[in-house]
């Protein structure tokens, strides 16, 4: 099975700090995806990732960036974090071929609590 | 501009009784359709989805959906719901050779024992 994970189940960080969100996938899938997910607002993307050291930018960018030096691990980073970065934090990777073509896995999220 | 509606925000259902959770697209290609179940704090799980071919999809878990390209539409159903379907739905499109898929905003499904 497809398996993704992610550092953190709940994290507590406080206005102004850097948060890193780490996302490990091991289909050696090339896509990965970062979103964050806001009650009535369903899923946005922020950021996504084609293949290692690729990057583009989602729906809602900013106040973010990303990091993709290997293929299993897709990070988010929170250059400065504010409160309204408070969110359901999920990453997903995407298969481009074999019986699971085009369906992203996602792992269990991160909910970030910013204070 | 592309999109997907979901109507519901919120459906309550009895045990036993059947379902039909709606999803409407705006997409300019050929889509791929996918509904999506998420439940209390986890990650989304895909329940099915469509690509090509017979516009009745089977998926996991006894659902179903049919999709009707005149309607726009992606319909997801179960004839009779368990108690442990209560999650939220979500219905996503995409196509081929785009990275991103749009998402909807979420069905809320509540099982009434």
């Amino acid at each position: 099975d497809v398996k993704v994970t992610q550092s953190s189940r709940y994290l507590v960080k406080r206005t102004g700090e850097k948060v890193f969100l780490e996302c490990v996938q091991d289909m050696d899938h090339e896509n990965m995806f970062w979103y964050r997910q806001d009650p009535g607002l369903g899923l946005r993307l922020i950021y996504f990732s084609y293949d290692v050291k690729m990057k583009e930018k989602g729906d809602i960018p900013e106040g973010y960036s990303v990091s993709r030096e290997k293929k299993e691990r897709f990070s988010l980073i929170l250059e400065s974090a504010s409160t309204n970065q408070t969110s359901m934090y999920l990453c997903a990777s995407k298969s481009t071929s074999g019986s699971s073509y085009n369906e992203q896995f996602f792992g269990p999220g991160t909910r970030l609590t910013v204070l | 501009a592309q999109s997907v509606t979901q109507p519901d925000i919120h459906i309550t259902v009895s045990e036993g009784a059947s379902l039909e959770l709606r999803c409407n697209y705006s997409y300019g290609a050929t889509p791929y359709l996918f509904w999506y179940v998420q439940s209390p704090g986890q990650g989304l799980q895909l329940l099915l989805k469509y690509f090509s071919g017979d516009t009745l999809v089977q998926g996991i878990k006894g659902f179903e959906a049919e999709f009707k390209r005149s309607q726009s539409s992606f319909n997801l159903r179960k004839p009779s719901v368990h108690w442990s379907d209560a999650a939220e739905y979500f219905c996503a499109v995409g196509a081929s050779g785009t990275y991103k898929y749009i998402f909807g905003t979420g069905t809320r499904l509540k099982v009434l024992a």
